[in-house]
């Protein structure tokens, strides 16, 4: 089992509608939880990071996260073609801050 | 305003050649990374840098070394280049370990033939 683990897509939406994507994570005393948008060509950029159970809100960004069932998502709201991207979710566990990253969910919106 | 910045962008090695991926940051952070992305493998940790003077092996660390040669500079070395190391190379920083996001530079993208 993959220690994050996400659904690599393609996830086509329409723009303006809600796009969800979803992470789940295997050890269970994670600590800090990210979520990075990374443009095809460019740098990972972070857009958001919870670190309680809940929902943690950013302009049109929603990030999700359950320790119990041991999975985080994040809802961007009335999506444009300029979300298009790849989705990174990563993970810190307790040492060194390590952050342990899935594979990336590939969001397309169109117009 | 830097961050973090990488050095060279692109580069093309034969194999068997070696060579040394710079890298610094301007954010006073304590900690660095360096991470290998390979298509439908997602970021992959080399090596890390805890705090300066300290370096621990990651997920791949064979067929690559590292120095943190102050609390700014972490460079990685490819001793003898292999076809398999072809890959883009993103090295990054974090302030307070367990709490802090990592911050990415531009990424060096590296061919081996």
């Amino acid at each position: 089992q993959k220690e994050v683990e996400q659904n690599s897509g393609p996830l086509s939406v329409p723009e303006g509608a809600i796009a969800s994507l979803n992470c789940t994570y295997s050890d269970r005393v994670s600590q800090s939880f990210f979520w990075y948008r990374q443009y095809s060509g460019k740098s990972p950029e972070l857009i958001m990071s919870i670190y309680s159970n809940g929902d943690k809100e950013d302009g049109r960004f929603t990030a999700q996260l359950n320790k119990a069932s041991q999975y985080v998502s994040l809802l961007i709201r009335d999506s444009q073609p300029s979300d298009s991207a790849t989705y990174l979710c990563a993970v810190r566990g307790t040492s060194y801050g390590k952050l342990t990253f899935g594979q990336g969910t590939i969001l397309t919106v169109h117009p | 305003n830097a961050g973090v910045t990488q050095t060279p962008k692109f580069q093309v090695l034969k194999t068997g050649q070696s060579m040394t991926l710079q890298c610094a940051q301007d954010m006073n952070h304590n900690s660095m990374y360096w991470y290998r992305q390979d298509p439908g493998m997602g970021l992959r940790l080399i090596y890390y840098s805890a705090s300066e003077g300290t370096t621990d092996k990651g997920e791949v660390p064979n067929g690559y070394n590292v120095s943190r040669l102050n609390k700014r500079e972490f460079s990685l070395r490819l001793e003898s280049a292999a076809p398999s190391q072809t890959s883009v190379y993103f090295c990054a920083s974090s302030d307070r370990q367990g709490v802090s996001p990592l911050h990415f530079g531009n990424g060096t993208r590296l061919t081996v033939t």
